[in-house]
């Protein structure tokens, strides 16, 4: 399963710290993606990234930044600012712009303590 | 925005039967419908998908069929095994402004008794 990798698998913070969620893509893809996965509500979008230095909000940016510096990674900061994190975060990333399969990481699940 | 629904929540049914899932999407600009599966801890995996420009897509036992004048598109698993419960995502994809926005539905938990 390369290819989309994510760290760590399980993450367990204090309310009021900030966290970073790491996820790195050796498929040579544009665009990559950060969703949040609650039960019963499926994959909801946080942020997306286009092409390096570019990246716009998604659907439920609030509480939530991220930076993308290189082609293959794209990390995921939580803030303290997010008033409910704890869920599973998943990366994906996709060839190009245009609409085509999105390949996911395996997961981080972020519990605040 | 898109609004995609998904039905049922939940399916169980016995090995050997079949499994169908339902799903709508209300932007006529969607022009791509994937479906992934999802087992427990791990991640979404893409099993089939259909573009708008095709009715029917079957790859072995499992087929999707889409009827963009209704809008809605539907995931059908036939000879259905242990392996393959797992939960269901629909998902109804478009380019917008050069960016591929993907909505997903809510997920479809389908057991298969053996």
């Amino acid at each position: 399963d390369g290819g989309i990798t994510q760290s760590p698998k399980y993450l367990f913070r204090k309310e009021g710290q900030n966290v970073t969620l790491s996820c790195e893509q050796n498929l040579n893809h544009d665009a990559m993606y950060w969703y949040r996965q609650d039960p019963g509500q499926g994959l909801r979008l946080i942020y997306y990234s286009q092409i390096v230095n570019d990246f716009q909000k998604g659907d439920i940016a609030e509480g939530y930044s991220v930076s993308r510096e290189k082609k293959e990674s794209f990390p995921l900061t939580v803030t303290s600012a997010q008033k409910n994190p704890t869920a599973f975060y998943l990366c994906a990333s996709s060839q190009d712009r245009v609409v085509n399969e999105q390949f996911f990481g395996p997961g981080t699940r972020l519990t605040v303590l | 925005g898109e609004n995609v629904e998904q039905h049922p929540s939940t399916l169980s049914v016995q090995e050997g039967d079949s499994a169908v899932i339902k799903c709508t999407y209300s932007d006529s600009a969607s022009n791509y419908f994937p479906w992934y599966k999802q087992e427990l801890g791990k991640r979404p995996q893409l099993i089939i998908d259909i573009r708008s420009n095709v009715g029917e897509k079957k790859d072995q036992r499992i087929a999707v069929t889409l009827n963009k004048t209704a809008k809605h598109f539907s995931l059908h698993i036939t000879e259905t095994q242990p392996e393959d419960s797992a939960v269901y995502f629909c998902a109804a994809s478009r380019n917008s402004g050069g960016y591929q926005k993907v909505t997903f539905g809510t997920g479809t938990k389908l057991q298969v008794i053996p």
